[in-house]
């Protein structure tokens, strides 16, 4: 069974700062994984999706690598701004088609 | 393109009432889910259809949960009767294809159920 495990759980820095958000998982037999935010009392938005095949995706200021061999995956959030306070889920698709979530990570970025 | 439409966005029931929440995917997508998001946890998979057929529903309660996706458009959530455990966001997500292998997941805003 899959194990997803995001550290820290919660996170807080100063504006401007870069974000580095951690997702780690224990079986390295992947299709896919993505990162989704969550605002409070929100449902889930996709951020980025990454196919197992690749090693990162970009879009503006997010970055996410994967590394399928040490069971890692990191999100990195350039100049972070009060408006990238949020929860972060990562989750990972497994070759039975489910996807695992992790519990998150909660960023609160201080003006 | 709209996303997924999800109601009603809360609901207070007293324990042992029924609930029933309703989901309307994006339009075109085959998979539908529905993920329990217990507060401070992620969302776990209750059950997921493609088109109208059930894929996995191995962690739904079944003496209490139920879900139909007749048509294989919209989809029904049924709780009866509730328990305060069931206290909880329920997510309705879809994607084009099955989301673990290399289709991309969209969620609605989720509707928020308080059993007291």
């Amino acid at each position: 069974k899959q194990e997803v495990t995001q550290i820290p759980a919660a996170l807080s820095v100063p504006e401007g700062e870069n974000l580095v958000l951690n997702c780690s998982f224990t079986d390295s037999a992947i299709y896919n994984l993505q990162w989704f935010r969550q605002d409070p009392g929100k449902g889930l938005t996709s951020l980025l999706l990454i196919q197992s095949s690749q090693r990162e995706q970009t879009s503006g200021r997010l970055n996410a690598s994967l590394d399928k061999s040490s069971g890692r995956s990191t999100l990195y959030i350039a100049a972070s701004q009060p408006g990238d306070s949020a929860t972060y889920l990562c989750a990972v698709g497994g070759a039975d088609y489910k996807l695992s979530f992790g519990a998150g990570t909660t960023v609160t970025v201080r003006a | 393109e709209a996303g997924v439409a999800q109601s009603p966005r809360y609901k207070i029931i007293e324990k042992r009432q029924s609930v029933a929440f309703w989901c309307n995917p994006i339009s075109g997508h085959a998979t539908l889910y529905w993920y329990q998001q217990i507060l401070g946890q992620g969302p776990k998979l209750l059950i997921q259809f493609q088109n109208n057929g059930v894929v996995d529903d191995s962690q739904l309660p079944k003496d209490r949960f139920s879900a139909e996706r007749l048509k294989g458009v919209d989809s029904t959530l049924k709780i009866q009767p509730a328990k305060l455990e069931d206290s909880a966001v329920y997510l309705c997500a879809s994607s084009k294809g099955l989301a673990g292998n290399t289709g991309e997941l969209f969620f609605g805003e989720g509707s928020r159920l308080t059993v007291l």
